[in-house]
C-alpha cells in the first residue's frame, strides 16, 4: 500500500521543540520528504532524507528515519510563531509522483 | 515564490459546469504534477505530464483529463462538476533531479455549488 500516517495536530509553546511524527507503508521509496503549507500557500519542500540515511540535520531542522519500523520523524528546534503551518510527510510512488499523509497543524502559542 | 503559476487563483462555479485550470512550471522543468487537496480525502496525486506525454495516472475522475502543451504550461479540465469536487488544486513542477524535488504552485481554490 502507498499509506502514509500523521497525527493530525500537535500543540507547542514557542521556544520547546516540537517533534511531528508520520508512518509509512510502501519502503520502495528512495527519499522521504517533509513539505510545510502556510496558510494560503501552495507546499513548500522543508528538507528530505535519503532511505539509507537515519539522520539529516539541517539548521533547527532534525530528521529521523526507521527504515525498520517505516517511521519518519521532523524535530524543530526553537519553535518560533512563523514555524505554524500544516506539515506533511511525503514519499516517493512510481514516477516520483509524491504520497503525502494527512497533515499536522502545528501550533505555536507565547 | 516558487516559480510555479496558476491561474485562476479562484473560481467559483455550479454543478454540471465545466472549468479549465491552468498551471506554467518553472522555467526549464519538463515535468508537470497536479495534485488535489480536498478535507475528506487529503492530498492527493492526480496525473503526471513530462515533456508533453502523460506519465502516470493517479486518482484521476473521469471527468477530469490534462494536457501538456508545446511550451510545457499544463491544463487541467473539470467537467460534469460536482458539489464534491470543490477542493484545492495544486499543480508543481520538477527537473526530476537527484531527489525531484517538487516545486509547488499556490492552487486553485474551485468552489462548486
Amino acid at each position: 500500500g502507498e499509506d502514509v500516517e500523521q497525527s493530525l495536530f500537535l500543540s507547542v509553546r514557542e521556544g520547546d521543540s516540537s517533534v511531528i511524527n508520520c508512518t509509512y507503508t510502501d519502503s520502495s521509496s528512495t527519499y522521504l520528504y517533509w513539505y510545510k503549507q502556510e496558510p494560503g500557500a501552495g507546499l513548500q519542500l522543508l528538507t528530505y532524507i535519503f532511505s539509507n540515511m537515519d539522520m539529516k540535520q539541517d539548521q533547527r531542522l532534525t530528521v529521523l528515519l526507521n527504515k525498520k519500523d517505516k517511521h519518519l520523524s521532523l524535530r524543530i528546534a526553537d519553535t518560533q510563531t512563523g514555524d505554524s503551518a500544516i506539515y506533511f510527510c511525503a514519499h516517493g510512488g512510481g514516477y516520483n509522483k509524491l504520497i503525502f499523509g494527512a497533515g499536522t497543524r502545528l501550533a505555536v502559542h507565547p | 515564490d516558487s516559480g510555479v503559476t496558476q491561474t485562476p487563483k479562484h473560481l467559483i462555479t455550479a454543478t454540471g459546469q465545466r472549468v479549465t485550470l491552468r498551471c506554467s512550471p518553472r522555467s526549464g522543468d519538463l515535468s508537470v504534477y497536479w495534485y488535489q487537496q480536498s478535507l475528506d480525502q487529503g492530498l492527493q496525486f492526480l496525473i503526471q505530464y513530462y515533456n508533453g506525454e502523460e506519465r502516470a495516472k493517479g486518482n484521476i475522475l473521469e471527468r477530469f483529463s490534462a494536457q501538456q502543451f508545446p511550451d510545457l504550461h499544463s491544463e487541467l479540465n473539470l467537467s460534469s462538476l460536482e458539489l464534491g469536487d470543490s477542493a484545492l488544486y495544486f499543480c508543481a513542477s520538477s527537473d526530476e533531479g537527484i531527489y525531484n524535488e517538487q516545486f509547488f504552485g499556490p492552487g486553485t481554490r474551485l468552489t462548486v455549488l
